[in-house]
This record gives C-alpha cells, sequence and structure tokens, in this order.
C-alpha cells in the first residue's frame, strides 16, 4: 500500500485561507469515506482534527474542514493563526482492511 | 481523562526483538480498539496495525507482516507491540493509539511515544 499524496509544504499569511491536498486511489480515498486528518505540532503525538471526510472532534476549531472529490480529499484551514503551523497528515481506511498515511505536509504561516 | 502511557526508550541491535507497551487508563479498555503508528527521525507517520482490546484480531500493514505481533492484557489494561528482526531502518518514534468509540479507523488519543534506536 503506497503512501498517500500530500504536497511537502504549503504556506499562507496570518488571515489567510489555505488547501492541502491528499490524493489516493479508488483501493482508498476514493472508495470509502473514511478520511481524516491529524495535526502534529515538533515533538508532539498527532491529534485528530477531521473524521468521516468532513467531520470535527468536539473542541477542535470550525476553521478547519475537510473535503473530498473523487480519490483527492482536501483540509482547508481559514483565517490562519501562527499556532496553526505545523505538519498535518490526511488517513484513509483501504481495501485491505488496513489505513494508510499521507506524506505529509508542512504549513508554514508567515 | 484518558491516558496512554508507554514504556521507555531502548536501544537493540540489529536482528533482535523490541516489545513497547501502552498502558491505558481513564476509560473502557475492552470497549476501544488501539493502533500502532510509528515515525522515523524527520519522517512522516507509517501506520503498523490494529489490535481488538481483546486480542481477538489483529491487522497489520503489508510492511510488517511477519515481523509484528500486537498483543493485548486485559488483566493490566496494556497492549504491547513487539517487532522482530530489527535493523536501522526500525529507528523511529513508536505510538500507541486509542480508536474513537463509533469506528475504529481514528486514532483519538494517542500515547507519548516511545524512541526505538537500531544503531547501525
Amino acid at each position: 500500500q503506497s503512501a498517500l499524496t500530500q504536497p511537502a509544504s504549503v504556506s499562507g499569511s496570518p488571515g489567510q485561507s489555505i488547501t492541502i491536498s491528499c490524493t489516493g486511489t479508488s483501493s482508498d480515498v476514493g472508495g470509502f469515506n473514511y478520511v481524516s486528518w491529524y495535526q502534529q505540532h515538533p515533538g508532539k503525538a498527532p491529534k485528530l482534527i477531521i473524521y468521516d471526510v468532513s467531520n470535527r472532534p468536539s473542541g477542535v476549531s470550525n476553521r478547519f474542514s475537510g473535503s473530498k472529490s473523487g480519490n483527492t480529499a482536501s483540509l482547508a484551514i481559514s483565517g490562519l493563526l501562527p499556532e496553526d503551523e505545523a505538519h498535518y497528515y490526511c488517513n484513509s481506511y483501504t481495501s485491505s482492511s488496513t489505513l494508510v498515511f499521507g506524506g505529509g505536509t508542512k504549513l508554514t504561516v508567515l | 481523562q484518558v491516558q496512554l502511557v508507554q514504556s521507555g526508550a531502548e536501544v537493540k541491535k540489529p536482528g533482535a526483538s523490541v516489545k513497547v507497551s501502552c498502558k491505558a487508563s481513564g476509560y473502557t479498555f475492552t470497549s476501544y480498539y488501539i493502533h500502532w503508528v510509528r515515525q522515523a527521525p524527520g519522517q512522516g507517520l507509517e501506520w503498523m496495525g490494529i489490535i481488538h482490546p481483546r486480542g481477538i484480531s489483529t491487522t497489520y500493514a503489508q510492511k510488517f507482516q511477519g515481523r509484528v505481533t500486537m498483543t493485548t492484557d486485559t488483566s493490566t489494561s496494556t497492549v504491547h507491540m513487539e517487532l522482530s528482526s530489527l535493523r536501522s531502518e526500525d529507528t523511529a518514534v513508536y505510538y500507541c493509539a486509542r480508536a474513537t468509540v463509533t469506528i475504529e479507523y481514528y486514532l483519538e488519543y494517542w500515547g507519548q511515544g516511545t524512541l526505538v534506536t537500531v544503531p547501525s
């Protein structure tokens, strides 16, 4: 199972909006609505911020939103804050009943 | 509150095995699946596998099939992950993570991570 494809880096200024893509295949992202996103700050454990493609766990800011079209899922962050600077990873259930992560995207808030 | 406390850092020789433990508290242990994820230095997250809390089923990533064994001990609310035939590429932080209540595909609570070092 190959890792899902994410851009290595994205950047934005405070207050702006950005989008991170996550491309898979019909055997993972495209075949199931079990896509999730994780935020990881340096030296910390990851944090679940989106599940079921577009749902937010309790306590996660509504500035974070998720969507999916075909084999590509997307994470959008609006009103960028300095604390949003982190690595973001997508994850999907697969037809092999396993999970697969994306390679990760480093978000820089300029 | 939900807590997952992992065992301490390990240094192992190539070819050896390592067993990392993950002790859960603050919830009903037998109601939630546990995942294992690793992260090599400066690299991304890699899913290793999942275990039913009673140990009745496991699913491993193909990459680790034959080298990884996940077990549970319900008497101590502890999950173990053993990785054998270690090589330098296995140097990583290993995380356990508890799944969400509704479905086992999402990793809601994470341990603090255990660094396993395999010198080349």
